[in-house]
C-alpha cells in the first residue's frame, strides 16, 4: 500500500490564482481530512469527510472548498489564492471514529503564495 | 473549548539522557489521546493512542502514559535518530476531529 498520497509537493502561486492540491489514500478509509500547519501553530483542520459524498467544515475553511466522490480522493481547492494561505497541507485518512481512530497522513504539499 | 498545550516546546538531549514531554489537555469527555512524530518535511507519523487514565503503551525506547489531565511520552536512552517534532493531540467523545498541540521539537546530540 502506499498510503496517503499528495501532489504537489511544492507550488507557487501569485495573489489571486487557484489550484487543488490532490490527495489519494488506498487503504480504503471513511474518513479523510485536511489539515495546514503553520509554524508554531500546530495542525489546523481544514475540511474533513466522512465518506464519499459528505464533508463538512473545520476550523480554518475560509478560502477553500473540497468535494468527495470516491472513497480514495479528497482534493482540497483554494480559489483566488491569498498570502495568508502560505502553509504546509497535510493530507490524512482514518478507518472509523470509534474505536482506533489513528489518522495516517500524507508528505504534504509546501504552497506559497506571493 | 478543547485545547491542548505541550511542553517544552524544545528540548535538546544528550545520547543516553533520558527525558519527558508533556501534553497537557483540556476536552469534553475524551475518546483518545494521540501522539505522533514528525520528521523535518514530513507528514506526522503515528506512535500511541490512550484511551483512558492509567493506561501505558510503548515502543522501542518511547513510553506514553495518560491521566486525567495530562500525557508524558518518556523517552528512555535516546538516540539521535529519536530527533523530532513530537505531537500530541485529543479526541472529544462528541467530535471525529483531533485537536492538535504545536509540539515539542526534541534535538538527541550524539
Amino acid at each position: 500500500n502506499a498510503g496517503v498520497t499528495q501532489t504537489p509537493k511544492f507550488r507557487i502561486l501569485k495573489i489571486g490564482q487557484s489550484m487543488t492540491l490532490q490527495c489519494t489514500q488506498d487503504m480504503n478509509h471513511n474518513y479523510m481530512y485536511w489539515y495546514r500547519q503553520d509554524p508554531g501553530m500546530g495542525l489546523k483542520l481544514i475540511y474533513y469527510s466522512v465518506g464519499a459524498g459528505i464533508t463538512d467544515k473545520g476550523e480554518v475553511p475560509n478560502g477553500y472548498n473540497v468535494s468527495r466522490s470516491t472513497t480514495e480522493d479528497f482534493p482540497l481547492r483554494l480559489e483566488l489564492a491569498a498570502p495568508s494561505q502560505t502553509s504546509v497541507y497535510f493530507c490524512a485518512s482514518s478507518y472509523s471514529t470509534s474505536g482506533d481512530n489513528e489518522q495516517y497522513f500524507g508528505p504534504g504539499t509546501r504552497l506559497t503564495v506571493t | 473549548e478543547d485545547q491542548v498545550t505541550q511542553s517544552p516546546e524544545a528540548l535538546r538531549l544528550q545520547e543516553g539522557e533520558s527525558s519527558s514531554l508533556n501534553c497537557s489537555y483540556t476536552v469534553s469527555g475524551l475518546r483518545g489521546l494521540f501522539w505522533y512524530r514528525q520528521d523535518p518535511g514530513k507528514g506526522p507519523e503515528f506512535l500511541f493512542t490512550l484511551y483512558s487514565a492509567g493506561e501505558e503503551k510503548e515502543k522501542e525506547r518511547l513510553k506514553a502514559t495518560l491521566t486525567k489531565k495530562e500525557s508524558f511520552l518518556h523517552i528512555t536512552a535516546p538516540k539521535p535518530e529519536d530527533s523530532a517534532t513530537y505531537l500530541c493531540a485529543v479526541q472529544a467523545v462528541s467530535f471525529q476531529k483531533l485537536v492538535f498541540g504545536t509540539g515539542t521539537r526534541l534535538l538527541v546530540s550524539p
